[in-house]
């Protein structure tokens, strides 16, 4: 079965600061990786996704994620924190192309200026 | 990009009413469309897997004849939620997937608030 971990409920950061966001995740084959963003009371906006290639990927608003097969993680990154990137942040996975996305429970960040 | 909609955005509703939910791929035609809900700052949860012209695969506890889909066309699915009460309450979104690509794209995501 697919899983996806999102170890920490809240990251917190100051804004110009780095942030990290960590994902882990458990599939029975090769993963097909997400980034989702979710502002209050909105749907999901898109980030980035891994399918296969270069283990970095760069995404939407100066996010990016690098996937690490060895440790099953696909952690969200950006060098430079922004007050605007204060939403719920969550990871997906699914091991075929066309099947439902399995989603972590998500994390809310917090940038305070 | 793909567009999906959703409406109602918003809907109340009295318990024991039924409420119809439409998802619509704008520009693009979804083989298959998937049907989740959220609750207040958690996770979304599969609901339901449609396929366009078959039936709908239900997760493990979700009730079919209480949250009846339909998928009539490549660019349509419908969520009925049939007589509803307050714990149905919650944020429902769904996805469409367009054949040949990985991206889902999600709708807005519609309230419903059963009083």
């Amino acid at each position: 079965a697919q899983s996806v971990a999102q170890p920490e409920d809240q990251v917190n950061v100051a804004e110009g600061n780095p942030l990290t966001v960590k994902c882990t995740y458990s599939v029975s084959g090769n993963p097909y990786l997400f980034w989702y963003v979710q502002y209050p009371n909105r749907g999901l906006q898109f980030l980035l996704k891994y399918i296969t290639g270069d283990n970095l990927v760069k995404g939407s608003y100066g996010f990016e994620a690098e996937f690490n097969k060895s440790q099953t993680s696909f952690h969200l990154k950006k060098p430079s924190a922004l007050v605007s990137d204060s939403a719920l942040y969550f990871c997906a996975v699914r091991d075929q192309a066309g099947t439902a996305l399995i989603f972590g429970k998500g994390t809310t960040l917090s940038v305070s200026s | 990009g793909a567009v999906v909609s959703q409406h109602p955005s918003r809907v109340i509703c009295k318990s024991g009413t039924s409420v119809k939910i439409e998802c619509r791929s704008l520009d693009f035609q979804a083989t298959t469309m998937f049907w989740y809900r959220q609750f207040p700052k958690q996770s979304l949860m599969l609901m339901a897997t449609s396929n366009e012209g078959s039936k709908a695969t239900y997760e493990q506890g979700v009730e079919k004849d209480k949250f009846l889909i339909n998928h009539a066309s490549l660019t349509l699915s419908t969520l009925t939620v049939t007589s509803a009460h307050p714990e149905d309450s919650s944020f429902y979104i769904c996805s469409a997937h367009g054949g040949g690509g990985n991206e889902q794209f999600f709708g807005p995501g519609t309230r419903l608030t059963v009083l």
